[in-house]
């Protein structure tokens, strides 16, 4: 059982280029997330999403786009990179029957140099 | 607008000691209150969860102590342990049409021998 499983695990950007984070959970799960990680900031929503077809604005949503055309996938797009974009990004997912517990994918590291 | 404060950022504690983590949140319509444990390259996996209704929650050597007049929540590690070092968010969420997590800043917690 994978649950919920993040690609890549690690990625270096140049600035102003555009890359793709995929995260996939085999949970059938309605609720999908992407949070950013920072030192001293705890977990930061920047996306999420409902249902197949829908996304929502999260607290920090500002450079990032996001996409579920399939129930089981969640992509995050960084169309230009900038190096206040350098995190830690975990994806999560929740049933909305149960309304509780969030799983979380192992992350991904970027920066952007 | 920061909605779960948490305290302290960094925590040393001695093998065997009590490790306490303290959390307090504003809005009122949190009605669910989960501890996430993180450990260094992992995504936060759910730990303990208290709702409102219950003033103690107690799983083994983790505890939860929550003051629903004071708007604060606490976590307590009996009996800590160097496995138990790790870092520790708390959250708070409320039951609607969908679930959406406000995490604290985390603490990093260190059990040393």
């Amino acid at each position: 059982n994978a649950g919920v499983t993040q690609t890549p695990k690690f990625r270096v950007l140049k600035t102003g280029q555009s890359m793709t984070l995929l995260c996939a959970q085999d949970m059938n799960h309605e609720y999908m997330y992407w949070y950013r990680q920072d030192p001293g900031m705890g977990l930061r929503l920047i996306h999420y999403s409902v249902g197949e077809g829908t996304t929502a604005k999260g607290e920090v949503p500002d450079g990032y786009n996001v996409s579920r055309l399939k129930k089981q996938n969640f992509l995050l797009g960084l169309e230009s990179a900038a190096p206040s974009q350098t995190s830690v990004y975990f994806c999560a997912s929740s049933s909305r029957a149960s309304n509780t517990e969030a799983f979380f994918g192992q992350g991904t590291r970027l920066t952007v140099v | 607008q920061q909605q779960v404060k948490q305290s302290p950022q960094s925590l040393i504690v001695q093998k065997g000691g009590i490790s306490i983590i303290n959390c307090a949140y504003e809005n009122t319509a949190f009605d669910y209150f989960p501890w996430y444990q993180q450990f260094p390259g992992k995504g936060p996996a759910l730990l303990i969860a208290i709702r409102p209704d219950v003033s103690e929650k107690k799983e083994g050597r983790f505890t939860i102590s929550f003051n629903k007049s004071a708007k604060q929540f606490s976590l307590h590690i009996m009996d800590s342990q160097p496995g138990d070092s790790a870092t520790y968010f708390c959250a708070a969420s409320y039951s609607g049409g969908y679930q959406k997590v406000t995490f604290g800043t985390g603490t990093k917690l260190q059990v040393i021998p």
